[in-house]
């Protein structure tokens, strides 16, 4: 079946940075987008942005441009994100979602816990 | 904030019906972008319940149901039961620079 497997919970000091990685299974990973999902503690989705499976290519809210990179290893069929500059409000989990070209989010990673704490 | 906002509650007695809405804006909603909905139980991953303002995925039972108009959507449960206690959230896509995929602010739903 299609599933996504993400990499463990991360505590990381202010100012550091992160990376989560997010594998893929039971497809052809080149077919679809990879978007990242974080969700603070008691909080509703937050969208980063997604990256092209096949290409490379990226799509960052805003929110997040310059301060996040996505990028993906075909070979593995692996995508990641980067966040850099951590502060204390990126505690959260991050989650890695599918979108099978219908902008909606079908399969969804385990998440990953980032906590950011001095 | 979130761009799409819903209420933060609902509850309901089992056997009744529930609805949430969803109101967003002439950038997603309004727009016509698709809504979508999804059911995050207690500690768990999002699952995606409602795509395309009304279709079910495969295995999503048919007490859930979803409708758009204008700026706003809604999803309704019937036949509530417990293990529909659950957050739920709508998302949708806004061509405003705040961002592309938008959320809702979430509901949860209390079976009373």
């Amino acid at each position: 079946q299609v599933q996504f497997v993400q990499s463990g919970a991360e505590v990381r000091k202010p100012g550091a940075s992160v990376k989560v990685s997010c594998k893929a299974s039971g497809y052809s990973f080149s077919t679809y987008a990879i978007h990242w999902v974080r969700q603070a503690p008691g909080q509703s989705l937050e969208w980063m942005g997604w990256v092209n499976a096949a290409n490379g290519f990226t799509k960052y809210s805003q929110k997040f441009q310059g301060r996040v990179t996505f990028s993906r290893d075909t070979s593995a069929s692996t995508a990641y994100m980067e966040v850099s500059s951590l502060r204390s409000e990126d505690t959260a989990v991050y989650y890695c979602a599918r979108d099978p070209n219908y902008y909606a989010f079908d399969v969804w990673g385990q998440g990953t816990m980032v906590t950011v704490s001095s | 904030q979130s761009v799409l906002t819903q209420p933060p509650s609902v509850s309901g007695a089992p056997g009744q019906r529930v609805t949430i809405s969803c109101t967003g804006s002439s950038s997603n909603i309004g727009a016509g972008y698709d809504v979508h909905w999804y059911q995050q139980l207690p500690g768990t991953v999002p699952k995606l319940l409602i795509h395309g303002n009304s279709n079910r995925p495969s295995g999503v039972p048919d007490r859930f149901s979803a409708s758009k108009s204008g700026t706003s959507a809604s999803l309704a449960i019937t036949g509530l039961q417990a293990e529909d206690e659950a957050d739920y959230y709508c998302q949708s896509y806004d061509s405003s620079r705040n961002g592309f995929y938008v959320f809702g602010s979430g509901t949860h739903v209390s079976v009373l």
